[in-house]
């Protein structure tokens, strides 16, 4: 019930493309969904976050879209840049927990010049 | 500068001893955390406390304590019961325990040889 199921893995894309990056949930209590990223041997930054009462979350390039019903949400990275290869992690929370968040697999981003 | 701070970045141990990570912020939070990370997974939760002299367990704290006795302090230490404590550690804080944005430390990389 608490899992954060996260795809892909690792994903490869040429500078000026579009990065994709899905989460899956199930817990339903959950009301808050972060994106982290995270630079080798650093710790994770905040990068975007979006409640269930909005479908859609835009900062610049980074674009969260959020579908409640099947309980998913995924991360757009437009225009991707060199500068953006990291590893992307979804999390989510929820009030009844303290905001603990239960956090994805992660997804190693390669932005190709 | 406001922020977390831990220490040391790198640290390593013997087999059978004990060690303690430090973790100090000066953002005024009231909610520190403590994460584990090992390659391709997320980051797992070990400790969290909410206010000063009051911590509880998360999902992997066999073999690790914690002590808060201070409000910008919460150090970790493992102890020789973890059995696999080679990886990295990673802690956090938020404004107060219902405050969604958590903000991270550097992060230290524990070896055990």
């Amino acid at each position: 019930q608490q899992q954060v199921k996260q795809s892909p893995q690792s994903l490869i894309v040429q500078k000026g493309g579009i990065s994709i990056i899905n989460c899956a949930y199930e817990n339903t209590a959950f009301d808050y969904f972060p994106w982290y990223q995270q630079f080798p041997g650093k710790g994770p930054a905040l990068l975007i976050a979006i409640r269930p009462d909005v479908s859609e979350k835009k900062e610049g390039r980074f674009t969260i879209s959020f579908n409640k019903s099947a309980k998913q949400f995924s991360l757009h990275i437009m225009d991707s840049q060199p500068g953006d290869s990291a590893t992307y992690f979804c999390a989510a929370s929820s009030s009844g927990s303290a905001r603990q968040l239960t956090f994805g697999s992660g997804t190693q981003l390669t932005v190709l010049p | 500068d406001g922020g977390i701070t831990q220490s040391p970045k790198y640290l390593f141990r013997k087999e059978g001893q004990n060690v303690t990570l430090s973790c100090e912020q000066n953002l005024n939070h009231d909610a520190m955390y403590w994460y584990r990370q090992d390659p391709g997974q997320g980051l797992r939760l070990i400790y969290y406390s909410q206010i000063v002299n009051d911590f509880q367990k998360g999902d992997i704290a066999e073999g690790y304590s914690v002590s808060r006795e201070k409000k910008e302090s919460f150090p970790l230490t493992v102890t020789s019961a973890q059995k696999n404590p080679t990886a990295f550690y990673l802690c956090a804080s938020t404004l107060g325990p219902l405050t969604d944005t958590q903000y991270f430390g550097p992060g230290t990389r524990l070896t055990v040889l």
